[in-house]
């Protein structure tokens, strides 16, 4: 079961970039990391995807170095409005409830 | 913009009545997931349909909940009775169903009181 670990809090300045790891030390060969972020009362939305390499898109990037056994999620230039949870979690579809699993989380809180 | 909506936001109840949960996935949308969040236990999986027939329910009490889709535009989600330890906020998301980038779309939340 590929379990992962992230820190459960962080801070940060309006303005920095900020970068949450995660652990997912028993990553599948078949198996993506995906990145949600929540804010209070609402559901988890959707960052970003990858399975190797880099991905980037206009909110995030994501690097995953060739072992897989990690990946960072990476904020540019955090605002207020970023103040959020931020959850790992690995898998892929096929793998069920194990690509389900939302862990605890990262609460990222952002200063003006 | 398409979204997952649910039904009722909000629903306090007394212990040992019948709760429901209604959620509508975006159109076109084959999996429905079921999660359940509570500060002491995060966000927990309580069940999942791919093309309505239902994939796992391991992480839901089976004595007391039930779930299902009676058509493609509508999941329910089913407490009797309910218990004060079924307070939480309940969400549905939605997704395509494609293997390995599937992305899950969550809908606002049942917020459930059980007194």
């Amino acid at each position: 079961l590929a379990k992962t670990t992230q820190p459960i809090s962080m801070d940060s300045y309006e303005g920095q970039e900020v970068n949450i790891t995660c652990s997912h030390n028993n990553i599948a060969t078949n198996d993506y990391i995906t990145w949600y972020q929540q804010f209070p009362s609402q559901g988890p939305r959707f960052i970003i995807q990858g399975y190797k390499t880099k991905v980037t898109n206009e909110v995030a990037s994501l690097f995953i170095p060739a072992d897989r056994k990690s990946s960072t999620l990476s904020l540019p230039r955090v605002s207020l409005s970023d103040t959020a949870v931020y959850y790992c979690l690995v898998g892929f579809m096929d793998t069920g409830r194990r690509a389900l699993t939302f862990g605890s989380g990262t609460r990222l809180q952002v200063q003006p | 913009d398409a979204r997952v909506t649910q039904t009722p936001r909000h629903k306090v109840t007394e212990m040992g009545q019948e709760v429901t949960m209604r959620c509508q996935p975006i159109l076109g949308h084959n999996t429905v997931f079921w999660y359940r969040q509570t500060m002491m236990q995060g966000l927990e999986l309580l069940a999942y349909f791919r093309n309505r027939a239902p994939l796992d329910d391991s992480g839901m009490p089976k004595d007391r909940f039930s779930a299902e889709m009676p058509d493609a535009t509508l999941a329910t989600l089913k407490i009797q009775p309910s218990e004060p330890r079924d307070s939480a906020v309940y969400f549905c998301a939605s997704g395509l169903g494609r293997t390995g980038t599937d992305t899950q779309y969550f809908g606002p939340g049942t917020r459930l009181t059980v007194l």
